[in-house]
């Protein structure tokens, strides 16, 4: 089967660091973009950013420049998103999903849920 | 920066029709603003039924279709069913990036 399956759910402090996993399956992963979208908690889809997984090029979107870091692990066929100093509104939930074209969205994975709090 | 608007709310009968709309501040919804539609329901991630504008998914239902409409995008369902009641959101490719519209809640009633 084609999906992609997200990390689980995790609880952290504010300033604390965190890395979430997304693992393709199913497809040639290395020719593919891997898009990351949050929503917090009653809210809408924001797009945050997207990485190319053969080539680590990566796009972020101004609203969460210098906020994230993406990754991609070819050997594992695994896409990362990370904070090194998380803060309470990072709190929500993060969606990564798969682009075809580096413009339409077809795989979502199913979501990890992140709370931040102290 | 684009803004991207949907009905925040719209109620539909079963076995009615019902028509979103996606608007961009930036100017008319194009072929090239690759409009995608997607599906969520609580608790569930997203699903995409429509991108590029109008094309399906194979796992999209029938009942759903994409167009351009005045300068929008549009989702149309027909004959609806109890279970497409969900948040439906537009995704537009603009300027390089990539932009969700605030989401319509559709009330199957």
């Amino acid at each position: 089967d084609v999906q992609l399956v997200q990390s689980g759910a995790e609880v952290r402090k504010p300033g604390e660091s965190l890395k979430i996993s997304c693992k393709g399956s199913g497809y040639k992963f290395t020719t593919y973009w891997i898009a990351w979208v949050r929503q917090m908690p009653g809210k809408g889809l924001e797009w945050m950013a997207m990485i190319y997984a053969g080539d680590s090029e990566t796009r972020v979107s101004p609203s969460f420049q210098g906020q994230v870091t993406l990754s991609i692990d070819t050997s594992t066929d695994t896409a990362y998103l990370q904070w090194s100093s998380l803060k309470a509104s990072d709190s929500g939930m993060y969606f990564c999903a798969r682009l075809f074209g580096a413009k339409e969205v077809d795989l979502w994975g199913q979501g990890t849920l992140v709370t931040v709090s102290s | 920066q684009t803004v991207v608007t949907q009905e925040p709310s719209l109620t539909v009968s079963p076995g009615g029709t019902v028509t979103l709309t996606c608007a961009s501040t930036t100017g008319a919804v194009t072929f090239g603003s690759y409009a995608n539609w997607l599906q969520q329901k609580p608790g569930q991630a997203p699903r995409t039924l429509i991108y590029s504008s109008t094309n399906k998914h194979s796992w999209t239902p029938a009942r759903f279709s994409g167009s351009l409409l005045g300068g929008k995008a549009a989702l149309t369902l027909s004959d609806v069913q109890p279970e497409d009641e969900a948040d439906y959101y537009c995704l537009l490719y603009s300027g390089g990036t990539h932009v969700f519209g605030g989401g319509t809640k559709l009330t199957v009633l």
